[in-house]
């Protein structure tokens, strides 16, 4: 069963504005990790930020941050000053806790920045 | 060379080649992993590697052979492919298969089959 959904294939914002891509997930686990990978066309996935289920602080790093509402399960990235470089693949992804369990990602986001 | 390193980065190959799929990490990292992306769907995880030994082969076919000679050091032997195995493949390492790891990723090899 898929764990992750992202129900947005495609976005476009505007240069300079900030924007949210959303990412719902499931578990019954409840120790457990989100992730959100960048993949520009070049094709290598860059890891942007971290969220741990226990964290009672939403996560930020540079422009990107984590809105993460654990009873609705969901972990919306937030782009805050787009820039043209942002343009790209976003997946987000889950690890369940505890030793050995792997990575599983959302289909990903596209999303366009427009000058 | 820094992070995760992949090569080729393009392999064009026909049904009855064999062909090999390297990947080098240089973070000091003892799990590595096997990734197949293809077109419209979600990354899938093929093989997974925690101190040179494979832990997780997810239902993958014998024509896809994993080594990991060393903790840095992963490959993907590839022979008598299918043209639906043509997809980006991706290696990835962490440091352990601890939950709140993340992965690095290199920057895929894209593969054609014919």
């Amino acid at each position: 069963a898929q764990k992750i959904t992202q129900t947005q294939p495609g976005m476009f914002v505007q240069e300079k504005e900030a924007v949210t891509l959303d990412c719902t997930y499931d578990t019954s686990d409840p120790s457990y990790g989100l992730f959100w990978y960048k993949q520009p066309s070049s094709g290598e996935m860059i890891f942007l930020i971290y969220q741990g289920s226990y964290d009672q602080q939403n996560a930020t790093e540079g422009r990107y941050s984590l809105n993460f509402q654990k009873a609705r399960k969901s972990a919306n990235l937030v782009i805050s000053a787009s820039q043209l470089g942002d343009s790209a693949m976003y997946f987000c992804a889950m690890r369940e806790g505890g030793y050995g369990q792997n990575f599983v990602f959302g289909p990903g986001t596209r999303l366009s920045v427009l000058p | 060379e820094t992070g995760v390193t992949q090569t080729p980065r393009h392999l064009v190959m026909g049904m009855t080649n064999k062909k090999s799929l390297k990947c080098e990490q240089h973070l000091g990292h003892n799990a590595m992993y096997w990734y197949k992306q293809s077109a419209k769907k979600p990354l899938e995880l093929m093989f997974v590697y925690n101190f040179k030994e494979q832990t997780e082969n997810n239902s993958v076919p014998s024509r896809f052979s994993p080594e990991c000679p060393n903790s840095s050091h992963l490959f993907l032997h590839l022979h008598t492919l299918q043209p639906e195995d043509s997809a980006l493949y991706l290696c990835a390492s962490s440091q352990d298969r601890l939950a709140f790891n993340e992965q690095f990723f290199g920057p895929g090899t894209r593969l054609t089959v014919l």
